[in-house]
């Protein structure tokens, strides 16, 4: 079974600070990758995703994250975070194993403390 | 945007006691999950549904657990008698067909068992 790695289990940076929150997964085979941001007390919302093409995806509210196959990674980045960024961050997996359910894999979250 | 709409919003609940959470998956999906978050940790897969029966299920997805597409617009997850350990943030969350289609996650269903 595939697994999901968030290296950072919280994060504290101050405003303006550049962020990059590590991801890794295991599965060798064709997956697709998504980062999720979940605000306190709400839903899970997508921030970004790579399916195919151009490893380097830009998402919403100034993230991007790069797909490096070789490395079985897909690190989120900001240049310049703010107090609204406050926020837990699930990197997630899915397979194209064959099986055809395409489920979730979710890492454990990074949570994301931006200090004023 | 569509949006996937789950009810109530939050529920509590005696220990043994049976619940249904309620999803409205967007119309033109055909893939429906159920996933859960206990408080501080992370989102765990429970069940996927296509064509009218589970595709696949986590070892979590026990018989205590039941999915049902009723009547072709509601997706719901039964809790057939709760424990203690089943409290916890349920999302639902529907997809397309292809792989490469994305997935909309609804605001979640916050389950407190008493």
């Amino acid at each position: 079974a595939q697994s999901v790695s968030q290296h950072n289990h919280h994060v504290i940076l101050s405003e303006a600070a550049s962020l990059e929150l590590g991801c890794n997964y295991s599965y060798g085979g064709t997956v697709n990758l998504f980062w999720y941001v979940q605000y306190p007390g709400q839903h899970l919302q997508l921030l970004l995703k790579y399916f195919s093409g151009d490893p380097l995806v830009k998402g919403i509210k100034g993230f991007e994250a790069e797909f490096i196959k070789s490395k079985f990674s897909f690190n989120l980045r900001k240049p310049s975070v703010q107090w609204s960024d406050t926020a837990e961050y699930f990197c997630a997996v899915n397979e194209d194993s064959g099986a055809g359910s395409y489920q979730l894999t979710f890492g454990k979250g990074t949570k994301l403390s931006v200090i004023p | 945007e569509p949006e996937v709409t789950q009810t109530p919003s939050h529920q509590v609940t005696q220990m043994g006691q049976e619940v249904i959470l309620r999803c409205v998956p967007i119309s033109n999906h055909l893939y429906f999950y159920w996933y859960r978050q206990i408080l501080g940790q992370k989102v765990e897969f429970l069940v996927s549904f296509y064509n009218n029966e589970i595709s696949e299920k986590s070892e979590i997805f026990d018989d205590q657990f039941s999915v049902e597409r009723p009547d072709g617009s509601n997706f719901t997850l039964k809790i057939r008698s709760t424990k203690l350990e089943d409290s916890a943030m349920y999302f639902c969350a529907s997809k397309g067909l292809r792989f490469g289609d994305g997935y909309t996650f609804g605001s979640g269903t916050r389950l407190t068992v008493v």
